[in-house]
């Protein structure tokens, strides 16, 4: 059974950084590209940043580009998305998720709450 | 605003046949595969639909889904009240790099 569990969320003040972490199991990690998505309160899904299979390839959405930096470990079955110089708008529940065969997200995890705030 | 246009709202009694739009462009969805996704509050989006029209093991046949042009559309049978959900829309945008999300469509079971 695939399984994605996030962590790492929490209250951050605008400019500071945090780093989530998403642990994956049930499947062979190095096989699939990884997404994280976020959802801002009462909005929608946004697509943040994808990382390909074995790590050499990355892309973000403009809203983050220059501030978060997606990462995997395969060694740790671990995706990770590092963020720096947060503001108010990237307050949000950030979602890991596992590509499928069309790389787009298949299996979710329940999500990490991030909360930019003073 | 999203690149991709999904109606806001729509809304069924239980049994009808309801239809969800997604509208994009030559860049994701005239180019690329489509997504459809099922999310309730507080819980982990779930596929329902992937490359347009095939359905993952466990989803009912309830769920369908086509593409033509740069247009995508979910059609759901026999509607229940366990439908009720957020419904969004997604492919990859060849222009952008990325992934673009439908803004959701909030489906509510009269």
């Amino acid at each position: 059974e695939v399984q994605l569990v996030e962590s790492g969320g929490g209250l951050v003040q605008p400019g500071g950084s945090l780093r989530l972490s998403c642990a994956a199991s049930g499947f062979t990690f190095s096989t699939y590209w990884m997404h994280w998505v976020r959802q801002t309160p009462g909005k929608g899904l946004v697509w943040v940043s994808r990382i390909n299979s074995d790590g050499t390839g990355t892309s973000y959405a403009d809203s983050v580009k220059g501030r978060f930096t997606i990462s995997r470990d395969t060694a740790e079955n671990a995706l990770y998305l590092q963020m720096h110089d947060l503001r108010a708008e990237d307050t949000a529940v950030y979602y890991c998720a596992r590509s499928g065969d069309n790389l787009l997200p298949h299996y979710w995890g329940q999500g990490t709450l991030v909360t930019v705030s003073s | 605003q999203s690149v991709v246009t999904q109606p806001p709202s729509a809304s069924g009694t239980p049994g009808q046949r309801v239809t969800i739009s997604c509208s994009g462009s030559s860049s994701n969805i005239g180019s690329n595969a489509v997504n459809w996704y099922q999310h309730l509050p507080g819980t982990a989006p779930k596929l329902l639909i992937s490359t347009d029209k095939q359905r993952p093991s466990g989803v009912p046949a309830r769920f369908s889904g086509s593409r033509s042009g740069t247009s995508a559309s979910l059609a759901i049978s026999g509607l229940q009240s366990e439908d009720e959900a957020d419904y969004y829309c997604a492919a990859w945008d060849d222009s952008l790099n990325g992934v673009v999300f439908g803004g959701g469509t909030k489906l509510t079971v009269l």
